[in-house]
């Protein structure tokens, strides 16, 4: 059974940048995970997904700021430039024969 | 405009049943593999149910087989789920979600709907 582990909590500054972490489970770290954002009283919206190789393709009208990579079972949200409405939760998602599973969630505070 | 918009939510005693509504628009529903996602106040996201493009194949986590059933009417655009024998611990808000690639239904979620509040009180 994969997991996916998440830190609770980040913060940076308006303008500078953020890297989120999402971890595989041990046996996992070929496994494809996409990012979701979520905004306050809002539902999810799909930012990218990211393959074991670090390849990534995301979302229709997903700005440049937010990128994706990945070293070996972590995958990688960055976003750079931050801005104040990139204040939100960051959920990875990942997938396997008849299970879907979502990490535990960051929240990204913009200071 | 691709969309989806989840209905039938509401308030509901302990025990009873609630059909959820999820309606497609702004692309050929009937391609695409469909999940339902629940969140519970102040937590994260769950998987509950996920349905193939033909509506042949569905699958549910483990602690709601039996309870709730997925389905979908490709002739109306329409996915739902049925909830039945309602828990307080049922309460959540419910989200509708499209599998990126026709056809497969494993495979990351790009397309979520704004979710509907269920509410399980007596």
């Amino acid at each position: 059974q994969v997991v996916l582990t998440q830190s609770p909590s980040a913060s940076a500054s308006l303008g500078a940048s953020v890297k989120l972490t999402c971890t595989l489970s041990s046996g996992h770290s070929s496994y494809a995970i996409a990012w979701h954002q979520q905004q306050p009283e809002k539902g999810p919206r799909y930012l990218m997904k990211i393959n074991s190789d670090g390849s990534h393709s995301k979302g229709d009208g997903i700005p440049d700021r937010f990128s994706g990579s990945s070293s070996g079972a972590e995958r990688y949200l960055t976003i750079s430039s931050l801005q104040s409405e990139d204040e939100a939760d960051y959920y990875c998602q990942t997938w396997g024969t008849g299970l879907w599973v979502f990490g535990g969630g960051t929240k990204l505070t913009v200071l | 405009q691709v969309q989806l918009v989840e209905s039938g939510g509401g308030v509901v005693q302990p025990g009873r049943s609630l059909r959820l509504s999820c309606a497609a628009s702004g692309f050929l529903f009937s391609s695409y593999a469909m999940h339902w996602v629940r969140q519970a106040p102040g937590k994260g996201l769950e998987w509950v149910a996920v349905i193939s493009y033909d509506g042949r194949n569905k699958y549910y986590t483990e602690s709601l087989k039996g309870r709730f059933t997925i389905s979908r009417d490709n002739s109306k655009n329409t996915l739902f789920l049925q909830m039945n024998s309602l828990r307080t611990e049922d309460t959540a808000v419910y989200y509708c979600a499209r599998v990126e690639i026709t056809l497969l239904w494993d495979d990351a979620f790009d397309i979520w709907g704004p979710g509907t509040m269920v509410t399980v009180s007596s």
